[in-house]
């Protein structure tokens, strides 16, 4: 089996920094997501990934830039962090195709102060 | 557009009683459905889903979700629930056309299976 991981598990950064947030996976998979999860609104897509070098906006995509230079990364970046954005952050990849199972790793929290 | 509503945001049973969490979706044609849980700080794990076939499908851990295309839901259920059955249950749906995979997200119901 593969696994997801997520860097750093919990960042803490100042209103209006630049912030990162990065994902590895090992199942070899096209495919990578960001969601970001807040509490009693289910999971937004922010950006996905059907190849490397390839970017896809989601419904969320505004005050986020995201990158996938490798097949098995795909970073996301808050570009003004803001106090509204504490939420926990989660990357997931699938093989490419429709219906494909997603496989998550363990999320990023971010707080904003 | 595809959406999905959970009703309910938080269920609380006693463990060995039945389970059903509610699921509706709104498609314009028959999705692809899903049921994630995510235990407390990890991330989702698929419990099931459906393509076609027959309504009624098994997933992992004895839970079933039935597919109605009538009443465009996907409720999931459970016979007798485990305490450690306690966790934040998503209903996803997916139109899976061209390459992507994008999946829409249900707001979540919170599970609490008390002893």
């Amino acid at each position: 089996g593969g696994i997801i991981t997520q860097t750093p598990k919990f960042l803490i950064g100042q209103e209006g920094q630049k912030l990162t947030l990065k994902c590895q996976q090992n199942f070899n998979h096209d495919t990578m997501y960001w969601y970001r999860q807040d509490s009693g609104k289910g999971l937004r897509l922010i950006y996905y990934s059907i190849t490397e070098n390839d970017l896809q906006k989601g419904d969320l995509s505004e005050g986020y830039d995201a990158s996938r230079e490798k097949k098995s990364s795909f970073s996301l970046t808050v570009t003004s962090a803001q106090k509204n954005e504490m939420a926990v952050f989660l990357c997931a990849s699938s093989i490419a195709g429709g219906a494909r199972t997603l496989y998550f790793g363990s999320g990023t929290r971010l707080t904003v102060l | 557009a595809q959406s999905v509503t959970q009703p309910d945001a938080r269920v609380t049973v006693s463990e060995g009683a039945s389970l059903q969490l509610r699921c509706k979706y709104s498609s314009s044609v028959t999705p692809y459905l899903f049921w994630y849980v995510q235990y407390p700080r990890q991330g989702l794990q698929l419990l099931l889903k459906y393509y076609s076939g027959d309504p009624v499908v098994q997933g992992v851990n004895g839970f079933e979700a039935e597919f109605s295309k009538s009443n465009s839901s996907f409720h999931l259920r459970k016979a007798s629930v485990h305490w450690s059955d306690s966790a934040v249950y998503f209903c996803a749906v997916s139109m899976a056309t061209g390459g992507n995979n994008k999946l829409t997200f249900g707001q979540g119901t919170v599970l609490s299976v008390i002893p």
